[in-house]
């Protein structure tokens, strides 16, 4: 079945330090993947996403790579910021999901320390 | 903002309650869903509805009943929980044409409601 799994965390960083969290996936077909980062105290919102293969997304610094060879899409960030301290979640959808279900990895927290 | 709202925010309840979780979105999306994170735990699934109508119910226990009565509005039916009920609700929202290749569309989700069973 579909699956996504992610690095456990938490990752604990010095400000304006490289980020990775690494990200892999199972998935059938051509699944559109997602990142989501969760803010303290709020909802899951999205981050950036790539429905094709070699697709890159970004968005607020933040960029992940489709790799299909690979199956990952790990996200980085070149510089991070205390701001960006909070819970990343990896995610896929297609077909195979139902096309309106998403799967989500377990999560990954980071904090970012001044 | 990101368009869907939820209702409370926070909510205690004791075990002989019957208790509603109200979403509303205002993205003009088709599909809402209803999700459970717990503190270390995977985010659980719980039902899907789209065109207002239930798609998914993941095996979840009698005890939570949802509502769907348009495509704006999403309700979570609480009575007789445990605590073990108790973690942060969400409530989302997407796009979708269900049975149509070519879907997925990403998800909004509300703040979350959350819940403590005493």
């Amino acid at each position: 079945g579909n699956s996504v799994t992610q690095m456990e965390g938490p990752v604990t960083l010095s400000e304006e330090a490289f980020l990775t969290i690494n990200c892999t996936y199972t998935a059938t077909g051509y699944p559109s993947l997602f990142w989501y980062v969760q803010y303290p105290g709020e909802g899951l919102q999205l981050l950036l996403k790539a429905t094709k293969a070699d697709d890159k997304g970004s968005n607020k610094g933040f960029e992940a790579t489709y790799r299909k060879e690979t199956t990952s899409f790990h996200l980085e960030k070149g510089s991070v910021q205390v701001s960006d301290s909070a819970v990343y979640f990896c995610a896929l959808s297609g077909e195979d999901t139902g096309g309106f279900k998403t799967i989500f990895g377990a999560g990954t927290r980071l904090f970012v320390k001044a | 903002e990101t368009g869907v709202t939820q209702t409370p925010r926070h909510l205690v309840m004791g075990m002989t309650n019957k208790k509603s979780l109200k979403c509303e979105q205002h993205l003009g999306h088709n599909a809402m869903y209803w999700y459970k994170q717990s503190a270390k735990k995977p985010l659980e699934l719980m039902f899907v509805y789209s065109l207002e109508e239930r798609v998914e119910n993941n095996s979840v226990p009698s005890r939570f009943s949802p509502e769907c009565p348009n495509s704006s509005h999403l309700f979570l039916h609480l009575h007789t929980l445990q605590p073990e009920d108790s973690a942060l609700y969400l409530c989302a929202s997407s796009q979708s044409r269900p049975g149509l290749a070519g879907g997925p569309y990403e998800q909004y989700f509300g703040p979350g409601t959350r819940l403590t069973v005493t």
